[in-house]
């Protein structure tokens, strides 16, 4: 298999559960991103990770925790999510270095996340 | 910081009319340039790039060519169909250090028979 893939495609959750979604790439890149897509606003970058390090974190409230155990995974851990959490939750990964930046980034087909 | 403008959406066209979406940008330096194009329920596909100033990026008829004087990388294509529909969005990213893919807002194309 090849590319990245998300799962679960579609994951509905209550405010009190706790859920994970599951990010994998076959490409052999060494960085990963968790993007969150909201209705009507603009893309948000929520985390980078670059060789397994976690390198930004863009003021994404605690209740949403990633973890990158290796080069090619990359989870995103949610509990006690609000209703305006819901969203398109969108993992993607590139090759981090010289000149490699310009080959820019492979997306997966997302988690459509509603919070019930 | 680096930033995306993008022109605001809908776009709304008939099939087989020509397209333009604008797209000027603002860095330190010289970026490299990408249109992603996102289908209804799938995430971002890379449609084409450009990595230096005057470089001309095509895919599926669509073409972008990179403006270093105006800053711009406009999207264009000579005849739509229906099955462009979706959201465009313009990106940048630097070609040194960490190379953090920075986007614009998106525009929406809604193209009719």
């Amino acid at each position: 298999e090849t590319g990245v893939t998300q799962t679960p495609r579609h994951l509905v959750m209550g405010m009190t559960n706790k859920k994970s979604l599951k990010c994998e790439q076959h490409l052999g890149h060494n960085a990963m991103y968790w993007y969150k897509q909201s209705a009507k606003k603009p893309l948000e970058l929520m985390f980078v990770y670059s060789l397994e390090e976690r390198v930004e974190n863009n003021s994404v409230p605690s209740r949403f925790s990633p973890e990158c155990p290796n080069s090619s995974h990359l989870f995103l851990h949610l509990h006690t999510l609000q209703p305006e959490d819901s969203a398109l939750y969108l993992c993607a990964s590139s090759q981090e270095g010289h000149e490699w930046g310009a080959r820019g980034y492979t997306f997966g087909s997302g988690t459509r996340l509603t919070v019930v | 910081g680096n930033s995306v403008t993008q022109m605001e959406g809908p776009v709304t066209l008939s099939e087989e009319a020509f397209l333009t979406i604008n797209c000027t940008y603002t860095a330190t330096g010289y970026p490299s340039l990408f249109w992603y194009v996102q289908y209804p329920g799938e995430g971002l596909q890379l449609l084409l790039k450009a990595t230096k100033a005057d470089d001309k990026g095509s895919n599926k008829g669509f073409e972008a060519t990179y403006r270093k004087e105006t800053t711009s990388f406009h999207l264009e294509k000579g005849s739509v169909q229906v099955s462009d529909s979706a959201v465009y969005f313009c990106a940048q990213t630097p070609n040194t250090g960490f190379q953090k893919l920075v986007f614009g807002t998106g525009t929406r194309l809604l193209v009719s028979p």
